[in-house]
């Protein structure tokens, strides 16, 4: 079975400050996949970033960076320079690549609130 | 600038009618998924197709609910009767470009159901 926590429910940050939604995950599969997902107020879901299990290496894109490591399972998402825009809930997921099964499995997700 | 289409955005209908949500696929995708979204459950996965053939319902509740693709460029979600419980949102997603096992999910803006 898979898993995805993310403990912190709701997070707010005061503009311009760097913030990080935590993510671990749990998974039996060697080959796995990882992502994260933005959801502003207006409810559709934004595709950020995927991560392979074989990769860890950490990717940075503008403001955003993501810090995947295999020995603790855990995928984090720091925001640097936090802006208003960035107020939304993110959700962190995984999936496998077995046929038949390749459904994503979210986390609860993590609110973020960016006060100006 | 390929995205996943939905409709209707928003439906409200009285318990016992029947509703359909229509999805649209991202042009080449060969996956296509069928999402719920609750405040109690989450996103769960209801049901999925690859090339138009059902690979998984096992989330959906088989004695109303009935997800299709008619052709590769439609999928549809059907509930009849709709209950009050059914009330959430619903979302499509496709991937697989070019036939790969296990590519990103994209998602649709989703389709708001009320049941009153």
């Amino acid at each position: 079975a898979q898993k995805v926590t993310q403990a912190q429910t709701e997070i707010s940050v005061v503009e311009k400050e760097d913030v990080t939604l935590d993510c671990v995950y749990e998974t039996r599969d060697t080959t796995y996949y990882l992502f994260w997902y933005k959801q502003p107020p207006s409810g559709e879901l934004v595709f950020l970033i995927r991560r392979n299990s074989f990769d860890e290496q950490n990717e940075i894109s503008g403001r955003y960076s993501w810090n995947f490591q295999k020995s603790t399972s855990s995928f984090n998402f720091t925001i640097t320079a936090s802006q208003v825009v960035d107020s939304a809930v993110y959700f962190c997921a995984l999936t496998t690549s077995n046929f038949g099964n390749e459904k994503l499995t979210f986390g609860t997700g993590t609110r973020l609130t960016i006060i100006p | 600038d390929a995205r996943v289409t939905q409709t209707p955005r928003h439906k409200v209908t009285e318990m016992g009618q029947e509703v359909t949500m229509r999805c649209q696929p991202i042009l080449g995708h060969n996956t296509v998924f069928w999402y719920r979204q609750t405040m109690m459950q989450g996103l769960e996965l209801l049901a999925y197709f690859r090339n138009r053939a059902p690979l998984d319902d096992s989330g959906m509740p088989k004695d109303r609910f009935s997800a299709e693709m008619p052709d590769a460029t439609l999928a549809t979600l059907k509930i009849q009767p709709s209950e009050p419980r059914d009330s959430a949102v619903y979302f499509c997603a496709s991937g697989s470009p070019g036939g790969a096992i296990y590519d990103t999910q994209y998602f649709g803006p989703g389709t708001r159901l009320t049941v009153l």
